[in-house]
């Protein structure tokens, strides 16, 4: 079956440092992966998504790249402000005409002024 | 309405008694999602809508759980004599289309539940 593992949190960061949440999957066929945030009170948001190998999703000045070869989307973003406080899900979607959506625990990031 | 809104925000209720959870999806959006977080794991996927289709119940977790939309309207998702491991927030979701490779999903903010 599917699966998605993400490294455990909290991860407590300091403004303007580097971050980056690891992400790795298991699934059948060739999935699209997504990263969706979720902030303090609020639902879930689509960040950024991937439907095939290499691509790259991005915004907000956050960034993953779909490594087939390594079954891996890490997130990344070069300087982190304190509003990037939230929990982060990665999340793949896999085989034609799917809808089930496969999460991960979530990563809870704090940053920190 | 402009996002999926998802009523009561906060649900404590005692053990064995019945809870409804209702969810506004999108105008529009024709597929709508259910999905529970307990503390500490992942989204677990529950339910599945699209249009007038019969619903994909396959992630309920047992027979005190059931959920009904009508067209592609509200849903409500039903739990009954509650059990404090029921005790999560439940969230729902719409997307535009059957599947959600290309749009992705709207979630709404969820309802917390606990049982007592």
């Amino acid at each position: 079956g599917n699966s998605v593992t993400q490294m455990e949190g909290p991860v407590t960061l300091s403004e303007e440092a580097f971050l980056t949440i690891n992400c790795t999957y298991t699934a059948t066929g060739y999935p699209s992966l997504f990263w969706y945030v979720q902030y303090p009170g609020e639902g879930l948001q689509l960040l950024l998504k991937a439907t095939k190998a290499d691509d790259k999703g991005s915004n907000k000045g956050f960034e993953a790249t779909y490594r087939k070869e390594t079954t891996s989307f890490h997130l990344e973003k070069g300087s982190v402000q304190v509003s990037d406080s939230a929990v982060y899900f990665c999340a793949l979607l896999s085989g034609a005409g799917s809808y089930q959506l496969t999460f991960g625990k979530g990563t809870k990031l704090s940053v920190i002024p | 309405g402009a996002g999926v809104s998802q009523s009561p925000s906060n649900k404590v209720t005692e053990k064995g008694k019945d809870v409804e959870l209702r969810c506004d999806p999108i105008s529009g959006h024709t597929a709508l999602y259910w999905y529970r977080q307990r503390l500490g794991q992942g989204l677990e996927f529950l339910i599945y809508f699209q249009g007038n289709s019969a619903p994909d119940k396959s992630g309920l977790p047992s027979d005190r759980f059931s959920a009904e939309r009508t067209g592609e309207s509200v849903s409500t998702l039903t739990i009954q004599r509650t059990q404090q491991e029921d005790s999560a927030v439940y969230l729902c979701a719409s997307s535009p289309h059957l599947t959600g490779t290309n749009y992705g999903y709207t979630f709404g903010s969820g309802t917390r539940l606990t049982v007592v």
